[in-house]
């Protein structure tokens, strides 16, 4: 059970240029998110997904793109990289089910970390 | 976008003292969590508080839901090196098991032995 897995661990882009983040869980989960963290800022949610083909938006939208064709994996897409987005990316993924621990339990990944030049 | 208020934004202390730190919002959230993260890694759920003034504790650690149901806070007990790492509150509106949280800013915490 290899959890939530993230790919690229590290990646440095040029200003415009696209690439995708993935994420992959191997928990059956049906729930999984995209957070970005900035210093000082905490996490923020930038989209999310209640299952395979449902998607919407978070907190900070703008400039990615998200899709959820299979249960296992959520990909984060850069259409056009900004400087601005330079962060650490977290993909995390939670259960449906109700009461207790495991409703509110999000399993996070090891992160990527972007460079946008 | 709203964020949490996270306080203190750093602490350095020894091996075995206490640790508070708290979380506030100038609104309402029906569920309230803490989660740590160690350098490099995502967060690990520490505690999960669901009623306002309940009181769950893991380990050397207490938290608190907040009677107002706008803060909440964590306690460390007899820390140790370990307990190295930042620290986030974060809060959910609503019903139902949704994903959308919001995060404090952390808390750094440091523990010299």
């Amino acid at each position: 059970n290899a959890g939530v897995t993230q790919t690229p661990k590290f990646q440095v882009l040029k200003t415009g240029q696209s690439m995708t983040l993935q994420c992959a869980q191997d928990m059956n989960h049906e729930y999984m998110s995209w957070y970005r963290q900035d210093p000082g800022m905490g996490l923020r949610l930038i989209h999310y997904s209640v299952g395979a083909g449902i998607t919407d938006q978070g907190e900070v939208p703008n400039g990615y793109n998200v899709s959820r064709s299979t249960t296992e994996d959520f990909p984060l897409r850069l259409l056009s990289a900004a400087p601005s987005q330079t962060s650490v990316y977290f993909c995390a993924s939670s259960l449906k089910t109700s009461g207790g621990w495991a409703q509110e339990t999000q399993y996070f990944g090891p992160g990527t970390r972007l460079l946008v030049l | 976008g709203q964020q949490l208020n996270q306080s203190p934004q750093s602490m350095f202390i020894q091996e075995g003292e206490d640790v508070s730190m708290n979380c506030t919002s100038s609104s309402i959230f029906n569920t309230w969590l803490w989660y740590k993260q160690d350098p490099g890694e995502g967060p690990v759920l520490l505690i999960a508080l669901y009623k306002a003034g309940e009181l769950t504790s893991n380990g050397r650690l207490t938290a608190q839901f907040g009677i107002t149901r706008k803060d909440s806070f964590l306690n460390i007990s007899a820390s140790i090196p370990s307990d190295v790492g930042i620290y986030f509150c974060a809060g959910k509106r609503g019903g139902g098991a949704t994903n959308k949280l919001i995060f404090g800013t952390g808390t750094l915490l440091a523990v010299q032995p």
